[in-house]
């Protein structure tokens, strides 16, 4: 069963409006969330994350917000800019883990048209 | 600083093979996380090592093992390859072991099994 869901395989958007990718996610356990960025043939970089504690959270262009009681986290990126171009996983970890393992998100594609 | 390091880069095996990958966390970091990323199945956990000892494992067979050396670097074991073992394998590293430490990913080991 998949936890973490990324119900857009991919998203077009225009150079300079808002980009939204979001993240739908079943465990209640899960209490840290992660947005990760992946170019071809390179691992994922980390973005923005997010503790269950907050429903938001701000770095520059990337805005993370969290709604638990609908266990929905979405990625906000403004303006978008070409080079933002790549697939975005969302992941989530639970404390009761005791560790570092994420489970991911299948991924979704964007597409920045200049 | 330099960032996660995996080799090889590109692996070609036959079935019934077994392989040996390697990944060189970032300097001072001392969790490794191991992940398949497969087009099916998507990025899923295989396993963490922190200190030199399996802190989690996911749900894989036990074809699947690793270590960690006492100067933090890893290594993954896959015994009696199948075709389906052909994925895309990621180590990611992170200062210590909890769910508020980012992971930082290598650039991973495409593995084809023929």
């Amino acid at each position: 069963d998949q936890q973490v869901k990324q119900n857009s395989p991919s998203l077009s958007v225009q150079e300079g409006r808002i980009s939204i990718l979001n993240c739908d996610y079943t465990n209640s356990m899960f209490d840290y969330f992660l947005w990760y960025k992946k170019y071809p043939a390179e691992g994922p970089t980390f973005l923005i994350s997010i503790s269950s504690i907050k429903d938001k959270n701000e770095d520059g262009r990337f805005t993370v917000f969290l709604n638990k009681s609908a266990k929905h986290l979405s990625l906000h990126i403004v303006p978008s800019q070409p080079g933002d171009s790549a697939v975005y996983f969302c992941a989530a970890s639970a404390l009761y883990n005791a560790g570092n393992m994420l489970t991911f998100g299948g991924g979704t594609r964007l597409m920045v048209k200049p | 600083k330099a960032g996660v390091t995996q080799t090889p880069r590109y692996l070609i095996k036959t079935r019934g093979q077994q392989v040996t990958l390697s990944c060189s966390p970032i300097s001072g970091h001392r969790s490794v996380s191991w992940y398949q990323q497969t087009p099916g199945q998507g990025l899923q956990f295989l396993f963490e090592y922190f200190s030199e000892t399996q802190r989690n494992k996911g749900n894989f067979p036990g074809r699947f093992s690793g270590r960690q050396f006492s100067n933090s670097r890893s290594e993954m074991n896959v015994s009696t390859l199948e075709l389906g073992d052909s994925a895309l394998y990621l180590c990611a590293s992170s200062q210590t072991s909890g769910t508020s430490y980012e992971q930082y990913f290598g650039p991973g080991t495409r593995l084809t099994v023929t």
